[in-house]
């Protein structure tokens, strides 16, 4: 059973202020790490799917690193707006399973 | 169809009744998962099917849990004899087959709120 644990659970900023948050993960065996988006009363939405130790990807003003062998992904938000307010899950998939553990998520509160 | 849909969007059922919660996948998905969310608590994985193989059961948290799959469509999942602990949101999600070294991002559908009272 993998371990997936993300800080900090919760987090309150200003509108305009830059953030990020941490998903750790067990390095071994390791296949992919996915992020996601839930806002209240709506589905969980894919925002990334990363594989490769270094990889970065971004989506307009928020990126995510990913270090696989420390087993480590960060989720950055640049400019925060009040539609960001979500929980954002991590989501670690190892070795040939076909399913992915998930993260207990950090919920992000974005005051205008 | 377009997206992930579940059925019914919300259950409030008497402790000991038996329930069956309904996903239909995207077309094309050969992966299912069920997943649930109890209050204050993170997703924790139930079952994982993936096309014609034997499905993932390792999540289901007591024999009163079963899951069945037609195909690569419709999933439904059955809680017997609920109890007060099963109240939770049950959420489906499919993706393609994450098979070997294949990724793909899960689609979630909106989930079916269960209260077992």
């Amino acid at each position: 059973i993998l371990n997936v644990e993300q800080s900090p659970q919760s987090l309150h900023v200003q509108e305009g202020d830059s953030t990020n948050f941490t998903c750790s993960f067990p390095s071994s065996n390791f296949y992919a790490l996915h992020w996601y988006r839930w806002e209240t009363a709506k589905s969980p939405e894919a925002l990334f799917v990363m594989t490769l130790n270094g990889d970065e990807k971004k989506k307009g003003r928020i990126s995510a690193t990913l270090n696989t062998k420390e087993g480590y992904s960060y989720l950055y938000i640049k400019g925060s707006q009040p539609e960001d307010s979500a929980t954002y899950l991590c989501a670690s998939r190892n070795t040939n399973a076909g399913k992915s553990t998930f993260g207990d998520g950090t919920t992000l509160t974005v005051k205008p | 169809g377009a997206g992930v849909s579940q059925s019914p969007s919300n259950k409030v059922t008497e402790k000991g009744k038996d329930v069956e919660l309904r996903c239909d996948p995207i077309s094309g998905h050969t992966a299912l998962y069920w997943y649930r969310q109890r209050l204050g608590q993170g997703l924790e994985f139930l079952i994982y099917f993936q096309g014609n193989s034997a499905p993932d059961k390792s999540g289901l948290p007591s024999d009163r849990f079963s899951a069945e799959r037609t195909g690569e469509s419709v999933s439904t999942l059955t809680i017997q004899r609920t109890q007060q602990e099963d109240s939770a949101v049950y959420l489906c999600a499919s993706s393609l087959a994450q098979t070997g070294r294949a990724n793909y991002g899960y689609t979630f559908g909106s989930g079916t709120r269960l209260t077992v009272v």
